[in-house]
């Protein structure tokens, strides 16, 4: 079956440079969430589009902004790279919000030097 | 906001024995709630979700229960095999948004 694509899986960024990841949810599911996490730490929520609107904002620094697509794909901008941005970045996608599993992708690796 | 707490340390349990892994919440109780495994630099994996009204739930080897008295749901692995070994989140919704325990970092060891 198919599962939620992230790309690029691996990224390697200096400070203050710009850094951009996709998410392609699994097909016909229309809600797609981002996720960080940091080595060691559980996954942290940034912020979830359902049907190409933002529906819940989390800890997204002013710095990230996102948003998704008229094909329910979704992009996640950041700027200005500091050195804490480093992370594994998912994306995860559900068919609507209240009761329904979430699917992970298996995460975008960002590393800031 | 949600807290939600799991077991603070690792699990290290002996091949073939049962691990019961612990998510507590602080604050209301959530409609569901839902168990992810993850693999390190892997993504979460859905495993199981059980809803308020449900007392247990049983999956092949993995069951969960669910006690909104409490506040406190577990995960039991039966039979645990050392491919079990990893680290295991509950999650509750809260909004349209997921939040995570810390996880529990569960070894079985041959």
């Amino acid at each position: 079956a198919a599962g939620v694509i992230q790309s690029p899986r691996h990224l390697i960024k200096e400070k203050r440079e710009t850094a951009t990841l996709k998410c392609y949810p699994i097909p016909r599911h229309d809600t797609v969430y981002w996720y960080q996490q940091g080595p060691g730490q559980d996954p942290q929520f940034l912020i979830s589009f359902y049907e190409k609107m933002q529906s819940d904002k989390g800890s997204i620094p002013d710095r990230f902004s996102a948003q998704q697509f008229s094909d329910y794909h979704s992009e996640l901008n950041m700027s200005s790279l500091e050195l804490g941005d480093s992370a594994l970045y998912f994306c995860a996608s559900s068919f609507g919000t209240v009761g329904n599993t979430i699917y992970f992708g298996e995460g975008s690796w960002l590393t800031v030097v | 906001s949600q807290k939600i707490e799991q077991n603070s340390e690792a699990l290290n349990i002996q091949e073939g024995k049962t691990a019961t892994l612990t998510c507590n919440y602080t604050n209301y109780s959530p409609a569901y709630l839902q168990w992810y495994r993850q693999d390190p630099g892997r993504g979460p994996v859905f495993l199981l979700l059980i809803r308020e009204n449900e007392k247990e739930k049983r999956k092949e080897r993995l069951k969960v229960t669910f006690d909104t008295t409490l506040k406190q749901s577990l995960f039991h692995i039966t039979a645990s095999q050392p491919a079990d070994s990893a680290t295991y989140l509950c999650a509750l919704p809260t909004g349209n948004q997921f939040y995570f325990g810390t996880g529990t970092s569960l070894t079985v060891i041959p």
